[in-house]
């Protein structure tokens, strides 16, 4: 199946660092998503973004939905050791009855405290 | 608590053996999904259903069987042939309206001996 591509595939930083990561598609979406995964766990929602150009903040974290609606970036500003994780990112098209989420391969983040 | 449940979280089965693996939502969600997550890599969608009665194949569904009697419940069968079961198993639900945003279980880890 499509996949996005998503990158840095992992990052390993200090604590009080930002963190900045994206993901890109060759398709235009109608829906951008962010998950934060621990492990063993399922992914948790972070951030949706619906609208083309749409900046969203959620505490510490901000997401951006590209206005050629191809591409999305998730900020974390001010890093602790809690962020540590994989990051995902997922597209929909919203097209008719078609509501399957294409997934990145995710971002794994590393903190040193 | 309103959420969804997935049991168990660790699962063991012989070689050859089907094995089904719950999932519950009191979300009163519509959608439900499955999907598998191997190490390194992204989410894999098994199967989804829109609607009670109803469902999908998703991009890997060989080897697997769903049903879809309650809303509440979508359980996923790993059957025995499927090649490869031994993976992290995680179920999702949406409302399935126009925008939509999928919430996830904690999983279950299927380990096949």
């Amino acid at each position: 199946g499509q996949q996005l591509n998503q990158s840095p595939q992992s990052m390993f930083i200090q604590e009080g660092e930002d963190v900045s990561m994206n993901c890109t598609s060759s398709s235009i979406f109608n829906t951008w998503l962010w998950y934060k995964q621990d492990p063993g766990e399922g992914p948790v929602l972070l951030i949706a973004l619906y609208k083309a150009g749409e900046l969203t903040s959620n505490g510490r974290l901000t997401a951006q939905f590209g206005i050629t609606r191809k591409d999305s970036f998730l900020n974390i500003s001010a890093s602790i050791p809690s962020d540590v994780g994989i990051y995902f990112c997922a597209g929909q098209h919203n097209a008719g009855n078609n509501r399957k989420l294409i997934w990145g391969l995710g971002t794994s983040l590393a903190v040193n405290p | 608590d309103g959420g969804i449940t997935q049991s168990p979280k660790y699962l063991f089965r012989k070689e050859g053996q089907n094995v089904t693996l719950s999932c519950e939502q009191n979300l009163n969600h519509d959608a439900m999904y499955w999907y598998r997550q191997d190490p390194g890599q992204g989410l894999r969608l098994i199967y989804y259903s829109q609607i009670v009665n109803d469902f999908q194949k998703g991009d890997i569904a060989e080897g697997y069987s769903v049903s879809r009697e309650k809303k509440e419940s979508f359980p996923l069968t790993v059957t025995s042939a499927q090649k490869n079961p031994t993976a992290f198993y995680l179920c999702a639900s949406s409302i399935n309206t126009g925008t939509d945003t999928q919430y996830f279980g904690p999983g279950t880890r299927l380990t096949v001996l």
